[in-house]
């Protein structure tokens, strides 16, 4: 079975760093683009960007490139989003996501998704 | 990049068809049939309804069904069921080898 398994909530203080976890399983994790979605509060899904774990080719969206940085693990199965320098506007939920197995391009559709992971920033 | 455009909410009572339109361009809806569609219930993960413009995901209900002209894309919910009420999300790829979501459409069941 495909799992996708965020870490947890997180509060943070504006200007503080961060990095958020997402680890597979049940696929061959190296061989599948993973990608991040932001959800603000009442707002809807934004694609941030795309790894795809064996080289580390990666892909933003113009709306997020320099803002986070995307990275994995192909050794422990995990993707990361990290922010150096948080912002009150980055508080939403943040989910990871992949494709259906037997589907490896970056176009491919979301079939997996993790469980999402809340992160506040607040002063 | 713009978010693709969805009607903010559409509303049906329970039996109806409704559809909802997802437009693009010819640089992302147009030009391939990367077209997927994703439930939303509050509070949970988003879940895959359509992908490739109008296949369904195995487990998926037969009265969800895609299609694509130019550079629009549609969700069709056939037989409204109260269960349905959720938001709806399109997504397409782009020619900047990118990923792009459309604004979202609230579901209301009547």
């Amino acid at each position: 079975e495909v799992q996708l398994v965020q870490s947890g909530a997180e509060v943070k203080k504006p200007g503080e760093s961060l990095k958020i976890s997402c680890k597979g399983s049940g696929y061959s994790f190296p061989n599948s683009w993973i990608g991040w979605v932001r959800q603000m509060p009442g707002k809807g899904l934004e694609w941030m960007g795309s790894i795809y774990p064996d080289d580390s080719d990666t892909r933003y969206s113009p709306s997020f490139q320099g803002q986070v940085t995307i990275s994995a693990d192909k050794s422990i199965s995990t993707a990361y989003l990290q922010w150096s320098s948080l912002k009150a506007s980055d508080t939403a939920m943040y989910y990871c996501a992949r494709p259906g197995i037997g589907c490896n391009s970056i176009s491919c559709y979301f079939l997996h998704w993790g469980q999402g992971t809340l992160v506040t920033v607040a002063s | 990049q713009s978010a693709l455009t969805q009607p903010a909410s559409v509303s049906g009572s329970p039996g109806q068809s409704i559809t909802i339109s997802c437009t693009g361009t010819s640089s992302d809806v147009g030009g391939y049939n990367s077209v997927s569609w994703y439930q939303q219930h509050p509070g949970k993960a988003p879940k895959l309804m359509i992908y490739d413009v109008s296949n369904r995901p195995s487990g998926v209900s037969n009265r969800f069904s895609g299609s694509k002209s130019g550079n629009t894309a549609s969700l069709t919910i056939s037989g409204l069921q109260a269960e349905d009420e959720a938001d709806y999300y399109c997504r397409s790829y782009t020619t900047s080898s990118t990923v792009v979501f459309g604004g979202g459409t609230k579901l209301t069941v009547l």
